[in-house]
């Protein structure tokens, strides 16, 4: 069974205080693994998609890096409207998405 | 402007009284799914369909159903709802049958509280 933890479950940064939300996975056969953020009240926003270690992505102030176990979401000087919850998924050989309890993040002015 | 839309946004109901949500997407995507979302469960699969008339179980289907009569539909279906099928439910599409493969287009979420 494909199973994604994502820690920590809440990070108060200050603005301009850059950080990394981790995700660590197990997976029979990894096809991808993408990143989400959501708003709250909202669907899930595509970020990412990572499909071999060592890959890594890059948008505005974000970046998403992938080991073989692990995937790393580092936010560079956030501002107050990166706070959001960031999902982390995973999917397998059978192509079925496993989603992670997301991580909210609060970015203080 | 591609999106999928989900009606209605809110719905509170009573328990065993039938209830439909509605799904649409103006992209042409092959694949749609169900999850639904709940406070220190995160988001699970419900029902998903790769294509028209084709659709199978996700990891908690039990009191849900789906159809897929047309590629841009996907109505999700609860005929005897319970109270714990209170949740946000989210439709996503993804551009073809390949599944978790590819990213999803989320729906805006549908708020259902059974009483």
């Amino acid at each position: 069974e494909d199973q994604v933890t994502q820690s920590p479950e809440a990070l108060r940064l200050q603005e301009g205080e850059s950080s990394s939300l981790n995700c660590s996975y197990t997976v029979s056969g990894l096809r991808g693994l993408f990143w989400y953020r959501q708003d709250p009240g909202k669907g899930p926003e595509f970020l990412f998609t990572l499909y071999s270690a060592g890959e890594e992505k890059e948008k505005e102030r974000l970046k998403a890096t992938l080991t073989k176990k692990e995937s790393f979401l580092h936010i560079t000087a956030p501002k107050p409207e990166d706070s959001a919850t960031y999902l982390c998924a995973v999917c397998g050989a059978n192509s079925k998405l496993t989603f992670g309890k997301g991580i909210t993040l609060s970015v203080r002015p | 402007e591609a999106q999928v839309t989900q009606n209605p946004r809110y719905l509170i109901t009573v328990t065993g009284k039938k209830l439909t949500v509605t799904c649409s997407q103006n992209m042409n995507h092959e694949y749609m799914s169900w999850y639904r979302q709940d406070p220190g469960l995160g988001l699970r699969q419900i029902y998903y369909s790769m294509n028209v008339e084709v659709t199978d179980k996700g990891d908690v289907p039990e009191g849900y159903k789906v159809s897929r009569k047309e590629k841009r539909n996907f109505p999700l279906i609860l005929e005897s709802p319970s109270p714990n099928q209170t949740s946000l439910y989210f439709c996503a599409s993804s551009r073809n049958g390949a599944g978790g493969r590819e990213e999803q287009f989320f729906g805006p979420g549908t708020r259902l509280t059974v009483l």
